[in-house]
């Protein structure tokens, strides 16, 4: 197992567009998190999963975001009509059944131009 | 609110000295905390993981501690290598039901050789 995966690593786009990310988790675990991570800050946290349910949104999900994992698998984050104050680093996590512990991916950095 | 705070925000020392990193949180009533390790551009690596029952646990030359009393921990780094050098996160779990982490800035360690 090769850990949290994450894709694409980078990301431009002109303002307006729509983004997706995906986010592989460790097999088998059973909850994913999404963050945002703005420089020089702390990620903030977004959505979180288990399983296939989407069981906590922050009030940072605005509706031009929106978070999906189909069969309690893998997750994606598409991000609509994209504004330059979403240039951030996307970070998925996910932990297991067993553990509160969180295991982070390499995240994928938004530019928006 | 749960507020996480780690000072400095910078840190920069001599290889080979033994350093300590702060973080202290707002509310006691957490249900564990994490410390991560945060390359330039990359995503998360987790360190440690302390669950409110413990005091302490320890991993090779590091050693974090929990007060939670006094809504501190400290993360120890023994023998500092300039290969320490990145950014150190520590972050809280308010509770036992709660699925988001809260995050400190960070601070950024700089080991010179």
């Amino acid at each position: 197992d090769t850990g949290v995966s994450q894709n694409p690593r980078h990301k431009i786009t002109k303002r307006g567009q729509n983004v997706t990310f995906r986010c592989d988790p460790i097999s088998e675990h059973n909850r994913l998190y999404w963050y945002r991570q703005t420089l020089g800050q702390g990620p903030e946290f977004l959505t979180y999963f288990q399983n296939e349910a989407q069981l906590e949104k922050s009030r940072l999900l605005s509706d031009r975001f929106s978070a999906e994992r189909p069969k309690g698998s893998f997750s994606t984050l598409e991000i609509q009509r994209t504004e330059q104050g979403d240039s951030a680093m996307y970070l998925c996590a996910s932990s297991p059944r067993s553990s509160t512990e969180a295991f982070f991916g390499q995240g994928t950095r938004l530019t928006v131009v | 609110k749960q507020e996480v705070t780690q000072i400095p925000a910078a840190l920069s020392v001599p290889e080979g000295e033994n350093l300590v990193l702060n973080c202290s949180f707002t509310d006691s009533a957490i249900y564990n905390l994490q410390w991560f390790r945060q390359d330039p551009g990359k995503g998360l690596t987790s360190l440690l993981l302390i669950q409110s029952s413990q005091r302490e646990q320890t991993s090779g030359r590091l050693n974090a501690s929990l007060d939670k009393s006094s809504g501190r921990s400290t993360l120890y780094i023994a023998a500092s290598q300039p290969g320490d050098s990145a950014t150190y996160l520590c972050a809280v779990r308010p509770d036992q039901g709660a699925q988001k982490l809260v995050f400190g800035q960070g601070t950024r360690l700089t080991i010179n050789p």
